[in-house]
């Protein structure tokens, strides 16, 4: 089975908009953290915001935030506010405990592209 | 100062070949790893090492061959390249204490011909 799943393959937002970027995942885990890089198209993976499993807030970074909803397994990433240079494929990640996990394992990808 | 660097950038070789691709990481911190980006751009995990200790290795031809002299270096040695080994190859570190993102480099693009 997926363990992230991302649904969108492509979406398109116009600027000044805000937009969510869904991402639901499978593990059987109690601990384990959520993870949003973004890719651009010069290729670098960028770190944006994480969601520990037992964090008690969504997280937030700026214009990201998490919204980390557990018993539905999700954690979709909204971008408030979106501004041209936001164009790029966003990749949600889970990293689970234990010794032998320690990797990230992906979703397939949003590409978003912001309109302006 | 680069946290995480990867060489070379680009890699263009022939069907057979051996090449390696070197990483680097200033972060001080103590696991690295392989990732994988096909030409979908999915990324999948090849290796992780914690302490100069293998601890993952995900199934990856053992025509890959990582190395890890130190803690600060993880290098990636492919003997007799395949077309499919065509693809962008992301090593990155991370801390293993604690809920840490992990960073990466700016990755290698191999093609294969």
């Amino acid at each position: 089975a997926q363990k992230i799943t991302q649904t969108q393959p492509g979406m398109f937002v116009q600027e000044k908009e805000a937009v969510t970027l869904d991402c639901t995942y499978d593990t059987s885990d109690p601990s384990y953290g959520l993870f949003w890089y973004k890719q651009p198209s010069s290729g670098e993976m960028i770190f944006l915001i994480y969601q520990g499993s037992y964090d008690q807030q969504n997280a937030t970074e700026g214009r990201y935030s998490l919204n980390f909803q557990k018993a539905r397994k999700s954690a979709n990433l909204v971008i408030s506010a979106s501004q041209l240079g936001d164009s790029a494929m966003y990749f949600c990640a889970m990293r689970e405990s234990g010794f032998g996990n320690e990797k990230l394992t992906f979703g397939t990808g949003t590409r978003l592209t912001i309109i302006p | 100062d680069t946290a995480v660097s990867q060489t070379p950038k680009y890699l263009v070789t022939q069907m057979g070949n051996d090449k390696s691709i070197k990483c680097e990481q200033n972060l001080g911190h103590d696991t690295m790893y392989w990732y994988k980006q096909d030409s979908k751009k999915f990324l999948k995990i090849m290796f992780s090492y914690n302490n100069k200790e293998l601890i993952i290795n995900e199934t990856v031809p053992n025509r890959f061959s990582p190395k890890s002299p130190d803690k600060a270096h993880l290098n990636l040695h492919i003997n007799s390249l395949e077309l499919g080994d065509s693809a962008v190859y992301f090593c990155a570190s991370r801390y293993r204490g604690g809920n840490t993102e992990a960073f990466f480099g700016q990755g290698t693009r191999l093609t294969v011909v």
